[in-house]
């Protein structure tokens, strides 16, 4: 049974416009979400995250929102650019992250539309 | 950010040969480190969380006398596929835990090394 699920599996977003891109999980001892970026044959980036105590944490063009009743996260990039066309991984951990592994979705490819 | 290499990022070799996987983190210590495998158009899977100075804890599936992992370090860990074979080749991927404030423990991820098994 996945634990982190991101259902739409591609977006498309014309440049300049504000792409979100939605996660949803299930296991409520889940307490550190992360957002990482990938393109193809590179590992993943870290972009942003966010703790349980938080509801919304902002970097430049990223924000991460949070709503732990409806156990759900999403990633909006605004404006969004071309260079941003990627898959985007959710990931959530346990403890912070301490000692348990990160669970990650199965990603959401963004194509950002010039 | 924090760095974390792999060497090499690109291996071709023969069926029934090992091959060795590196994992650096080059700015900071990792108690902890990842190795992930992903295939194509999938999401990474988790195979083994590789802890300094004691043995390595497999996800169910994995073999762990295929995948040899060894973190001797604080800053290195090792992947060996061992006799590898064609259902191998696959996308490897490894991840070194840096330690952050308020429990807030960031994974960050190597280059990944593509290993191909004719």
């Amino acid at each position: 049974d996945q634990q982190v699920k991101q259902n739409s599996p591609s977006l498309s977003v014309q440049e300049g416009r504000i792409s979100i891109l939605n996660c949803d999980y299930t296991n409520s001892m889940f307490d550190y979400f992360l957002w990482y970026k990938k393109y193809p044959a590179e590992g993943p980036t870290f972009l942003i995250s966010i703790s349980s105590i938080k509801d919304k944490n902002e970097d430049g063009r990223f924000t991460v929102f949070l709503n732990k009743s409806a156990k759900h996260l999403s990633l909006h990039i605004v404006p969004s650019q071309p260079g941003d066309s990627a898959v985007y991984f959710c990931a959530a951990s346990e403890e912070g992250g301490g000692n348990t592994p990160l669970v990650f979705g199965k990603g959401t490819r963004l194509s950002v539309i010039a | 950010g924090a760095v974390v290499s792999q060497h090499p990022s690109r291996v071709i070799c023969k069926s029934g040969t090992s091959v060795k996987i590196e994992c650096r983190s080059l700015d900071f210590q990792a108690t902890t480190m990842f190795w992930y495998r992903q295939f194509p158009k999938q999401s990474l899977m988790l195979m083994a969380t590789s802890n300094e100075g004691s043995k390595a804890t497999y996800e169910q599936g994995v073999e762990k006398d295929k995948f040899l992992i060894n973190h001797a370090s604080l800053t290195l860990s090792t992947l060996t596929v061992t006799s590898a074979h064609p259902e191998d080749s696959s996308f490897y991927i490894c991840s070194a835990r840096k330690a952050g404030g308020m429990g807030t423990d960031t994974q960050y991820f190597g280059p990944g090394t593509r290993l191909t098994v004719l």
